[in-house]
């Protein structure tokens, strides 16, 4: 579960379609989330995904799951500015509490 | 205010000091935890705690150590403190067994120890 990772950096510009991507390690995961950090605050929970999904959309933001590759990709669409923060794919591990999150991606919207 | 709250923000020291940082929830939750950002914004468990069962990450030298006095607060003491302990540190808490578990963050604690 230690393993997650992620690219570090994305630029788009605003009003095109941001897609992060998330590799994990672990296949007992019972759910992986995406948290975002925006600067100087804490993590605030986006969305979320339980690992018998292959998707799930909510507004804006598209989640795409792929356990037989664990890969999780989160689709922003329409990217506006305020959208530019960091975002952390995190996984919690059947059995345990607590969360493991991937290396972060720091997501720049150009206007 | 509602959530999870950490004191204090900001937190500069010495080499070889020892300091806490309070963590305090209202939301009812029964597990906390304590994660580290570091430089590199590379975000690591340290600890969860729910009153009965401490769990350590076995990376996390023993001169961290948490402390609940109840339910609703973690806080972190660290001992002796070294440059390479400067990071955000984040409090964190749930409810176990509730739907996909979401966990709540405090607003993180910047660490420089100099």
């Amino acid at each position: 579960g230690e393993d997650v990772e992620q690219s570090l950096f994305l630029s788009v510009r605003e009003g095109d379609s941001s897609v992060i991507n998330c590799t994990y390690t672990d296949s007992s995961s019972t759910y992986l989330y995406w948290y975002k950090q925006e600067p100087g605050a804490g993590l605030q929970l986006l969305t979320y995904i339980f690992s018998n999904m292959d998707m799930k959309q909510d507004q804006r933001l598209t989640v795409l799951l792929n356990k037989k590759d664990k890969h999780l990709s989160l689709r922003i669409a329409d990217t506006q500015t305020g959208d530019s923060a960091i975002y952390f794919c995190a996984e919690n591990l059947a059995g345990a509490n607590n969360l493991f999150f991937g290396t972060g991606t720091r997501l720049t919207v150009i206007p | 205010d509602t959530a999870v709250s950490q004191t204090p923000k900001y937190l500069v020291t010495q080499m070889g000091n020892d300091k806490s940082i309070k963590c305090e929830q209202n939301l009812g939750h029964d597990t906390m935890y304590w994660y580290k950002q570091d430089s590199k914004k590379f975000l690591k468990i340290m600890f969860s705690y729910n009153n009965k069962e401490l769990i350590i990450n076995e990376t996390v030298p023993n001169r961290f150590s948490p402390k609940s006095p109840d339910k609703a607060h973690l806080n972190l003491h660290i001992n002796s403190l070294e440059l390479g302990d400067s990071a955000v540190y984040f409090c964190a808490s749930n409810l176990r067994g509730t739907d996909y578990n979401e966990q709540f963050f405090g607003p993180g604690t910047r660490l420089t120890v100099l």
